[in-house]
C-alpha cells in the first residue's frame, strides 16, 4: 500500500539555524499537506500544495512540491523557540483511494 | 480552538471497562473521523464519516465500536480494551472527506489521551 516517509525523525537545532523536513511517497500524490504539532497539541493545518513543483512560503517556512509529485519539503529559515513541535506530511494517492496518509513526522527541537 | 471539541481530555480505563470518547464540531462540516496517534508511529486513521454514514473502516479491532448520530456528532465506545491501545485518539473534521484532488484540510480536536491498565 502506500507509504509516506518522513526524515529526519528528530532534529536538535540551534536557535537562528535552518531547518528542514523531507516527505517521501512511494506513489504519486494529487496533493500534499503540511501539519504542526505543538508538544502536549494537535495537529494544525499549515498548507496545501497541489501542482507538480509548486512551492510556497508562509513568513519563514517554504514548502515545495517535487517535480514527479512524489516528495515534498518544509524548510524553515532562521529557527525560533516557536517552532519547536512536530511536523507531519499527509499526501493523497493520486490513483485516488481517498486516504490522506500521514508521514511519522519530523519532531524539531529548538535550542534558545 | 479549532471548532472541534473532544471530551474527555484524559481517561484511565481498566481492561474490563466500557467507556465512550465524544466528539463535537461546529464548523458546519460533512465529513468526521477517528484517528490514533501512538508513540513513534505515523497518524492512523481509524474511521471515516461522510454524512453520517460510514464509509472507512481501517481494520480497527471490534472493541472499538464509532457512532455518528449525525454530521455533527461522533462517538467512540471502548469496551475490553488492551493495555497497546493505550495512545492519543484524535477526531477530526472536514468540509468534504478527504481524497479528492484537491484535498480537503483537516481539523482536529485536542484529543483524548487514552491509558490502559
Amino acid at each position: 500500500g502506500q507509504q509516506v516517509m518522513q526524515i529526519p525523525q528528530y532534529q536538535h537545532v540551534q536557535e537562528g539555524e535552518d531547518f528542514t523536513t523531507y516527505c517521501n511517497s512511494s506513489t504519486t500524490l494529487s496533493n500534499i499537506q503540511w501539519y504542526k504539532q505543538r508538544p502536549g497539541g494537535h495537529p494544525v493545518f499549515l498548507i496545501q500544495l497541489v501542482k507538480s513543483g509548486e512551492v510556497k512560503k508562509q513568513k519563514r517556512l517554504t514548502f515545495q512540491f517535487g517535480e514527479a509529485k512524489k516528495n515534498s519539503s518544509l524548510h524553515i529559515t532562521a529557527t525560533q523557540t516557536t517552532d519547536v513541535g512536530t511536523y507531519f506530511c499527509a499526501g493523497v494517492q493520486a490513483s485516488n483511494t481517498g486516504k490522506l496518509i500521514f508521514g511519522q513526522g519530523t519532531t524539531l527541537q529548538v535550542k534558545p | 480552538e479549532t471548532g472541534v471539541t473532544q471530551t474527555p481530555r484524559h481517561l484511565v480505563m481498566g481492561m474490563t471497562n466500557k467507556k465512550s470518547l465524544k466528539c463535537e464540531q461546529h464548523l458546519g462540516h460533512n465529513a468526521m473521523y477517528w484517528y490514533k496517534q501512538s508513540a513513534k508511529k505515523p497518524l492512523e486513521l481509524m474511521f471515516v464519516y461522510n454524512f453520517k454514514e460510514q464509509t472507512e473502516n481501517n481494520s480497527v479491532p471490534s472493541r472499538f465500536s464509532p457512532e455518528c448520530p449525525n454530521s455533527s456528532h461522533l462517538f467512540l465506545h471502548l469496551h475490553t480494551l488492551q493495555p497497546e491501545d493505550s495512545a492519543l485518539y484524535l477526531c477530526a473534521s472536514s468540509q468534504d472527506p478527504t481524497g479528492g484532488a484537491l484535498g480537503e484540510k483537516l481539523f482536529f480536536g485536542s484529543g483524548t489521551q487514552l491509558s490502559v491498565l
